[in-house]
């Protein structure tokens, strides 16, 4: 089944401590990105990565990193988390970054920031 | 950034209504996409629009591609309780891989 999986789904911790989401996609898609959803404020795009060893930045990159040394994969990276990156995080795939690939997304993780 | 200009924010309707939301813009976009998101959920695609104009239908969701590029409409027909959920619309410009999202839509159905 075609899908883009990350984990973990939720998860409670402090701030300060080093957090990584993992994001995999078994579709060989090229392009791959993370958002994160707010209420209020809707999807905002962190990163993105148009294949391997290639990453921007989106619209909130601000505390965060990534790094795509694999097509499947795509991990975001919190080196030191505060309670504003309190938020749901959605990773999403398609084809290419061309603008007639719509994304697929994954199921979302809740992170809670103390 | 751009931004997409999502309405209503809310909607409260009776099953077997038809509902319409729109998304509309200053830029122009060159790709207009609608998803729906359920509780819990990752966001899924219901429609995608391709040229000024288009008219696409999916089921009772019917979604055009406006005709000066600069905004989107989604109408969804005879309403269903498993409508609920939050629609986003989203819109690529030309030459920009970046994807900007609408706030989304609140839709409860009345059984």
């Amino acid at each position: 089944e075609a899908q883009v999986t990350q984990n973990p789904r939720y998860l409670i911790t402090v701030t300060g401590k080093k957090l990584t989401v993992t994001c995999s996609q078994n579709m060989n898609h090229e392009y791959m990105s993370w958002y994160r959803q707010d209420p209020g404020l809707g999807l905002r795009q962190i990163y993105y990565s148009m294949n391997v060893e290639v990453t921007d930045k989106g619209d909130v990159p601000e505390g965060y990193k990534v790094s795509r040394k694999e097509k499947r994969n795509f991990p975001l990276i919190l080196e030191s988390p505060s309670p504003n990156q309190t938020s749901l995080y959605f990773c999403a795939s398609s084809f290419s970054g061309a603008n007639d690939q719509p994304q697929h997304f994954g199921d979302g993780t809740r992170l809670s920031i103390l | 950034g751009q931004q997409l200009n999502q309405s209503p924010q809310s909607m409260f309707i009776q099953e077997g209504e038809d509902v319409s939301m729109n998304c509309t813009s200053s830029s122009i976009f060159n790709t207009w996409l609608w998803y729906k998101q359920d509780p819990g959920e990752g966001p899924v695609l219901l429609i995608a629009l391709y040229k000024a104009g288009e008219l696409t239908s999916n089921g009772r969701l019917t979604a055009q591609f406006g005709i000066t590029r600069k905004d989107s409409f989604l109408n969804i027909s005879a309403s269903i309780p498993s409508d609920v959920g939050i629609y986003f619309c989203a819109a690529y410009q030309g030459g920009s891989e970046k994807l900007v999202f609408g706030k989304g839509t609140k839709l409860t159905v009345n059984p």
